[in-house]
């Protein structure tokens, strides 16, 4: 078991681009989050993915942003006509969900800069 | 909506020391749980010491313990016998124990360790 791993660790796009970043969670985990973080601050949630089912997404999560889990392994998370206000470091984290006593755990991150 | 405030932006402490990070909280679920997590420079975040708000008893990890005070919704972090590889930013993290996962954090404490 290798841990939650992201892909890229870094981007650096210019204003209007989209980019889409990758998360691989822990094998077997059944949910998976995303969180963004800007410098100097704790992260905020942004939405999660029980198996393949969205089922919650932040108001932070304007209609540029969009996230899948397909097949309920690996997300991605794709942010349309990037603003320089995108620039932060998108988390994602992954638990497994049984009952209530779930512990999330983090990957590396991905941080993007929008020039 | 559940707040959590680090009041503490950074803090020092010098090897072999103990310090103790504050975090508070505001909700009005009986049902949750609490975390601190620990992100080093340049890192991933991991999870350093979770509490169930049903339990009184104060969780420990090794050097590291919490102090909850349900009552109060204070919910700090001791490490005791600080070493180097302390130095991180810390964490203090909410999450509902009924339907919904999403963690709510605090804006960090900044630890520095003096050797």
């Amino acid at each position: 078991d290798t841990g939650v791993s992201q892909d890229p660790r870094h981007k650096i796009t210019k204003r209007g681009q989209n980019v889409t970043f990758r998360c691989d969670p822990i094998s077997e985990h059944n949910r998976l989050y995303w969180y963004r973080q800007t410098l100097g601050q704790g992260p905020e949630f942004l939405t999660y993915f029980q198996n393949e089912a969205q089922l919650e997404k932040s108001r932070l999560l304007s209609d540029r942003f969009s996230a899948e889990r397909p097949k309920g392994s690996f997300s991605t998370l794709e942010i349309q006509r990037t603003e320089q206000g995108d620039s932060a470091m998108y988390l994602c984290a992954s638990s497994f969900h049984r009952g209530l006593a779930d512990t999330q755990y983090f990957g590396p991150g991905t941080r993007l800069t929008v020039l | 909506a559940q707040t959590v405030t680090q009041s503490q932006p950074e803090m020092s402490v010098q090897e072999a020391e103990t310090v103790t990070l504050s975090c508070t909280y505001d909700t009005s679920e009986s049902d949750y749980y609490l975390f601190w997590y620990k992100q080093p420079p340049s890192r991933q975040m991991i999870l350093v010491i979770r509490q169930e708000a049903y339990k009184q008893q104060n969780a420990t990890e090794n050097r590291f313990s919490v102090n909850f005070q349900k009552a109060a919704k204070s919910f700090s972090l001791k490490i005791s016998d600080s070493q180097l590889g302390d130095a991180a930013m810390y964490f203090c993290a909410y999450r509902r124990g009924n339907a919904g996962n999403m963690l709510t954090f605090g804006g960090g404490t900044r630890l520095m360790v003096k050797p």
